[in-house]
């Protein structure tokens, strides 16, 4: 089916270990984005892409990695997970609309615990 | 201090009942503006876009006030599936990010 697809739902993953959180569009939308959302503090934009390698840090990068070699595609790594990124992702797509409009369709998210 | 404000709520109604609430933003040159819809931490959804001229869907009616910089949200006829965060979205002209408010609860009971 068309949209937006985030794997896996739910992860459990310990202190320190590498996390890889995956994210597929089939919009063939130019820009991709990654935010999480925790309890208080609503979304928050941890990295953008404006098209395939190009990829640009958002408001809370310091911790993920990410990399986008085709459009469709944009996955987030964690290079050393720590408690405090235990939150819930969601990635999302758009493209530039209508009076140069840009809303975002979102996937199901992530639910990341770090143990 | 943030792009865009909004009353955490929560706002608890009466099924049957209209319930409104408004989203402020601080950047004047925001072109565009949007409600999301998004339920229990799934994710969020588009529910409308917000036009210049106000619009409607339904029983959800938008309004954009340039002057004063905020947008609203009315619902009318409130359903208990109405109940959920209401994400206030604005984004600049020609800017393919967005600035997220940090959402209105709202809670329709029986």
């Amino acid at each position: 089916d068309a949209g937006i697809t985030q794997s896996p739902r739910y992860k459990i993953t310990e202190t320190g270990r590498q996390v890889t959180l995956m994210c597929h569009q089939t919009w063939s939308h130019s820009y991709m984005f990654w935010y999480r959302q925790d309890l208080g503090h609503g979304l928050r934009l941890i990295y953008y892409s404006a098209a395939a390698d190009i990829t640009d840090k958002g408001e809370v990068p310091d911790g993920y990695v990410v990399s986008r070699s085709k459009t469709e595609n944009f996955p987030l790594t964690l290079e050393s997970a720590t408690r405090s990124q235990t939150s819930v992702y969601f990635c999302a797509s758009s493209a530039r609309g209508a009076e140069a409009s840009y809303e975002q369709y979102f996937g199901p998210g992530t639910r990341l615990t770090v143990t | 201090r943030k792009e865009v404000e909004q009353d955490p709520g929560p706002f608890n109604v009466p099924e049957g009942a209209t319930v409104a609430f408004n989203c402020t933003y601080s950047n004047s040159a925001s072109q565009s503006f949007f409600w999301y819809r998004q339920d229990c931490r799934k994710e969020p959804k588009l529910l409308m876009s917000v036009y210049s001229s106000g619009n409607e869907d339904g029983r959800f009616t938008a309004q954009l006030n340039r002057a004063s910089q905020y947008i609203s949200l009315l619902i009318r006829d409130s359903k208990l599936s109405d109940s959920a965060t209401y994400l206030c979205v604005v984004n600049v002209w020609n800017d393919y990010k967005l600035s997220f408010g940090a959402g209105t609860t709202v809670t329709v009971r029986a």
